[in-house]
C-alpha cells in the first residue's frame, strides 16, 4: 500500500491564482481530512469528509473548497490564493473517526507571493 | 481559549533521562486522546492512544485525567532518536473533529 499520497510536494503561487492540492489513499478509509500547519499554531483542521459525497467544515475553512467523489480521493481547492494561505498542508485518513489512527501524507509546502 | 494547549518547550534532556509532557484540553465532552510524534519537516505519526486507565508502550506511558482535563506523556530512558516534536490530539464533540496542540519540542543530548 502507498498509504496517503499528496501532490505536489512544493508549490509557489501568486496572489489570486487558483490550484488544487491532491490527496489520495489506498487503504479504503472512510474518514479523510485536510490540515494546515503554521509556526506556533499547530495543525488546524480545514475540511473533512466521513465518506464519499459527504464533506464538512473544520476550524479554518474559509478560502478552501473540497469534494469527495470517491473513497480514495479528497482534493483541496484554493480558488483565489492569498499570502495568508502560505503554509504546510497535510492530508490525513483513518478507517473510522473517533478512535482510529490518522495516517498523514507527506505534506505540501505552499508559498503564496 | 484554545481547545488543546501544550507547553512548547523546548525540552533539552540528556540521554537516559526521564521527561514528561502535559497537555490540557478545554472541552469536557472530549472523547478520544492521542499523542503523535512529528520529526522535523515530516508528517505527524501516531505514537500512542491514551486510554482512561492509562497505558504503556515500552518506554512511553500515557495518562488521562478527566477531572482536571489533561493528558500526559512520560518518556523513560530517553534516546537520541526520541528527539522530535510531540503533539497532543483530542477528539471533540460529535467525534468528527480532531484538535491538535501546538506541540512540545524535545531534544535528547548525548
Amino acid at each position: 500500500n502507498a498509504g496517503v499520497t499528496q501532490t505536489p510536494k512544493f508549490q509557489v503561487l501568486k496572489t489570486g491564482q487558483s490550484m488544487t492540492l491532491q490527496c489520495a489513499q489506498d487503504m479504503n478509509h472512510e474518514y479523510m481530512s485536510w490540515y494546515r500547519q503554521d509556526p506556533g499554531m499547530g495543525l488546524r483542521l480545514i475540511h473533512y469528509s466521513v465518506g464519499a459525497g459527504i464533506t464538512d467544515q473544520g476550524e479554518v475553512p474559509n478560502g478552501y473548497n473540497v469534494s469527495r467523489s470517491t473513497t480514495e480521493d479528497f482534493p483541496l481547492r484554493l480558488l483565489s490564493a492569498a499570502p495568508s494561505q502560505t503554509s504546510v498542508y497535510f492530508c490525513a485518513s483513518s478507517y473510522q473517526r473517533k478512535t482510529d489512527t490518522q495516517y498523514f501524507g507527506p505534506g505540501t509546502r505552499l508559498t503564496v507571493l | 481559549r484554545k481547545e488543546v494547549e501544550q507547553d512548547p518547550g523546548p525540552f533539552n534532556v540528556p540521554e537516559g533521562a526521564t521527561v514528561a509532557f502535559n497537555c490540557t484540553y478545554s472541552n469536557s465532552a472530549s472523547q478520544s486522546f492521542f499523542w503523535y510524534r512529528q520529526d522535523c519537516r515530516k508528517e505527524p505519526k501516531l505514537l500512542m492512544s491514551v486510554y482512561s486507565s492509562g497505558n504503556e508502550d515500552g518506554r512511553f506511558t500515557a495518562q488521562l485525567n478527566r477531572a482536571s482535563q489533561y493528558i500526559s506523556l512520560l518518556i523513560r530512558d530517553s534516546k537520541l532518536s526520541d528527539s522530535a516534536t510531540y503533539l497532543c490530539v483530542v477528539n471533540v464533540g460529535t467525534g468528527n473533529q480532531f484538535y491538535f496542540g501546538t506541540g512540545t519540542s524535545l531534544t535528547v543530548i548525548p
